[in-house]
């Protein structure tokens, strides 16, 4: 149970161009998603906390019009990359919180996470 | 503001033998929980252990446990007979349960050598 799928998994497009990430949760209701950037060997860094049917609360320092974020439904979140540079190339992951948790069970997590996507600009 | 400190950038360890990864860690708060995450080279994040900051039990899952000390606001990971499929890159995370956010650390990268 609660398995996060993310899509794609690996893009590679030219310098210019938007890309769109999205991540659902398959088999439980997520109204929190986040989403998670990550360089090579170096943390995951947050960069906004997706919520369904309102606005996504960005951190510090992400600019929200370069990562549109929307959360329309209680599976699926999107992150579109508009206007890619190579400096943007990075490892996206997503995250998302259920809805309804049962106590002691796997779904009590805060977060379950995707398989990430590796973004390329070129 | 809440922070997590790993200070072993790197790790290595025998095949079978045990390892003991650090993790300390900052926060105002007092619910939060404490995880540690295994990333291997697929990057897929792997959740290892947790521990409830209200228990003082350590916890523990199979070959890994913890050593949980609430006051020193230390969480470090310890990997008993280490196997090559242990080799991958450790994050240690504390989430905030009011705020909802977890924070990361720098991550471990262990080693296990045959």
């Amino acid at each position: 149970g609660a398995v996060v799928s993310q899509h794609p998994s690996w893009v590679i497009c030219k310098s210019g161009t938007s890309v769109k990430i999205e991540c659902r949760s398959l088999d439980f209701q997520a109204t929190t998603m986040f989403w998670y950037r990550q360089f090579p060997k170096q943390s995951l860094m947050l960069m906004a906390t997706s919520n369904e049917g309102s606005k996504a609360t960005y951190e510090q320092g992400v600019e929200k019009d370069k990562f549109l974020i929307n959360h329309a439904s209680l599976t699926l979140s999107t992150l579109t990359v508009t206007s890619a540079h190579p400096e943007d190339s990075s490892f996206y992951i997503c995250s998302a919180r259920d809805r309804f948790p049962k106590r002691d069970g796997v779904s009590n997590q805060p977060q379950h996470f995707g398989d990430g996507t590796r973004l390329s600009i070129l | 503001a809440q922070t997590v400190t790993q200070s072993q950038p790197e790790m290595s360890v025998q095949e079978a033998e045990t390892v003991t990864l650090s993790c300390t860690y900052d926060t105002s708060e007092n619910n939060y929980y404490l995880f540690w995450y295994k990333q291997p080279p697929s990057r897929q994040m792997i959740l290892v252990i947790r521990q409830e900051a209200y228990k003082q039990q350590n916890a523990t899952e199979n070959r890994f446990s913890v050593n949980f000390q609430k006051a020193a606001k230390s969480f470090s990971l310890k990997i008993s007979d280490s196997q090559l499929g242990d080799t991958a890159m450790y994050f240690c995370a504390c989430h905030n349960t009011n705020a909802g956010k977890s924070t990361f650390g720098d991550g471990t990268t262990l080693t296990v050598k045959p």
